[in-house]
């Protein structure tokens, strides 16, 4: 009964490859979005989407993808990895589309090594 | 652009003791202000939420405060145990998407 998973927990990858992370909410909520937490420690939002519709892009490169087949999903797929995407990624969710009353739920994370 | 910041970086106390951990940010028209825990390899999790007309809430051994027009707020932890032993982060929604400070790694040894 996890409100938020991602898959998978922990990837390690080699430069240049392609991966993706999935991300389900089953909180009935609208938006879900990803957040990176680097090395220091410092969480900073990536993307926000409300109903499948991108809201938020957080200057992200884009190599950084990020898919809603249903607002139950919201998948990051990352293209050419680099060393510096070296990160633990968090999906979240929220129900009210701009995050200005509801609290948001995060998962558990996925710490992604690119070596 | 919103800045967030939290102090003390780490705090050390013994069980029992009541403490309380600061949250300062920069841009004062902000919709809310929440409180989160992390344990470590864990995701967040949602302590409290501060609506920008609320002054404080209160969740059972928790208050946090909110004073927006000096962009401070606190959260006291009451009577604390080491289950309590986490990183508490600070994070602001405003004009701009949620912006979390740094955090304050707690530690409380029984």
């Amino acid at each position: 009964d996890t409100a938020v998973s991602q898959t998978p927990k922990y990837l390690v990858t080699q430069m240049g490859n392609d991966k993706s992370i999935k991300c389900e909410q089953n909180l009935g909520h609208d938006t879900m979005y990803w957040y990176k937490q680097d090395s220091k420690k410092f969480l900073k939002i990536m993307f926000s989407y409300n109903n499948k519709e991108l809201i938020i892009n957080e200057t992200v490169p884009n190599r950084f993808s990020p898919k809603s087949p249903d607002k139950a999903h919201l998948n990051l797929h990352i293209n050419s990895l680099e060393l510096g995407d070296s990160a633990v990624y968090f999906c979240a969710s929220s129900q009210d589309g701009l995050g200005l009353i509801d609290t948001q739920y995060f998962g558990p994370g996925t710490r992604l090594t690119v070596l | 652009k919103q800045e967030v910041t939290q102090i003390p970086a780490a705090l050390s106390v013994p069980e029992g003791e009541n403490l309380v951990l600061n949250c300062s940010f920069t841009d004062s028209a902000i919709y809310n202000l929440q409180w989160f825990r992390q344990d470590p390899g864990k995701g967040l999790t949602s302590l409290l939420l501060i609506q920008s007309s609320q002054r404080e809430q209160t969740s059972g051994r928790l208050n946090a405060s909110l004073d927006k027009s000096s962009g401070r707020s606190t959260l006291y932890i009451a009577a604390s145990q080491p289950g309590d032993s986490a990183t508490y982060l600070c994070a602001v929604r405003g004009n701009t998407p949620l912006v979390f400070g740094k955090g304050t790694r707690l530690s409380v040894i029984a």
